[in-house]
């Protein structure tokens, strides 16, 4: 079976622009994550997607938007890019999102300058 | 969610056992403990997880105290390719998926 996949795997981009990455789940599974991993942050969890719903949600200003499409393939979005924005994106996936364990892809790695 | 506390950094020599301690002197009596781990610049990678049972598969094993407020993770012959942060996370059962991340461990496998 498939892992979970992100496209693209690196990025770089300037300050104002926009940046939309995106995640294939593992077959099956309908919950997607996404998280952003900085030097200084760690790993911070963005917000989550179920049927087409966002579920939950960090705390990340409104520049970070996401949404999940009927075969459970999810886009995140981030509008007016700030320097501090460059950092390795990850999305993890789960049947359900209700206890159980997330695998996560490879991440897209975004450079913002 | 349970708060957990590791050792920033630890060596093992190649061959031998890695023995991860975590504290999560706050768990309760529904959260599970799961272990990943992150080689560097990688996703995450899932180890193992456990609610109360001691737990063994492929990769390694979870050693859970008694009364749940630690546990260990033990990599039974470590490898130079096992040199990671490994991260220890308590997350309830029935809640979303926001897993929480400290800082984890930085494990090296010395030759």
């Amino acid at each position: 079976k498939a892992g979970v996949t992100q496209t693209p795997r690196y990025l770089i981009k300037t300050r104002g622009q926009q940046v939309t990455l995106s995640c294939s789940p593992i077959s099956g599974h309908r919950s997607v994550s996404w998280y952003q991993q900085t030097p200084g942050q760690g790993l911070q969890f963005l917000f989550e997607y179920f049927s087409e719903t966002q579920r939950n949600k960090g705390n990340f200003p409104g520049r970070f938007s996401g949404r999940q499409f009927s075969n459970s393939r999810s886009e995140m979005n981030v509008s007016t890019l700030e320097l501090g924005d460059s950092a390795l994106y990850l999305c993890a996936s789960s049947f359900t999102g209700t206890g159980e364990t997330q695998y996560f892809g490879p991440g897209t790695r975004l450079l913002v300058l | 969610d349970a708060k957990t506390t590791q050792p920033p950094s630890m060596d093992c020599a190649e061959g031998r056992a890695a023995n991860l301690p975590c504290n999560h002197s706050t768990i309760s009596g529904n959260e599970y403990v799961y272990w990943y781990r992150q080689i560097h610049s990688q996703g995450p990678q899932y180890i193992i997880h456990g609610l109360k049972n001691n737990e063994t598969n492929e990769m390694a094993s979870l050693i859970i105290t008694e009364d749940r407020k630690s546990s260990t993770l033990i990599l039974p012959h470590a490898t130079l390719r096992d040199t990671a942060v490994y991260y220890c996370i308590v997350r309830p059962v029935l809640r979303g998926q926001n897993f929480v991340f400290g800082p984890g461990t930085r494990l090296s496998v010395l030759p």
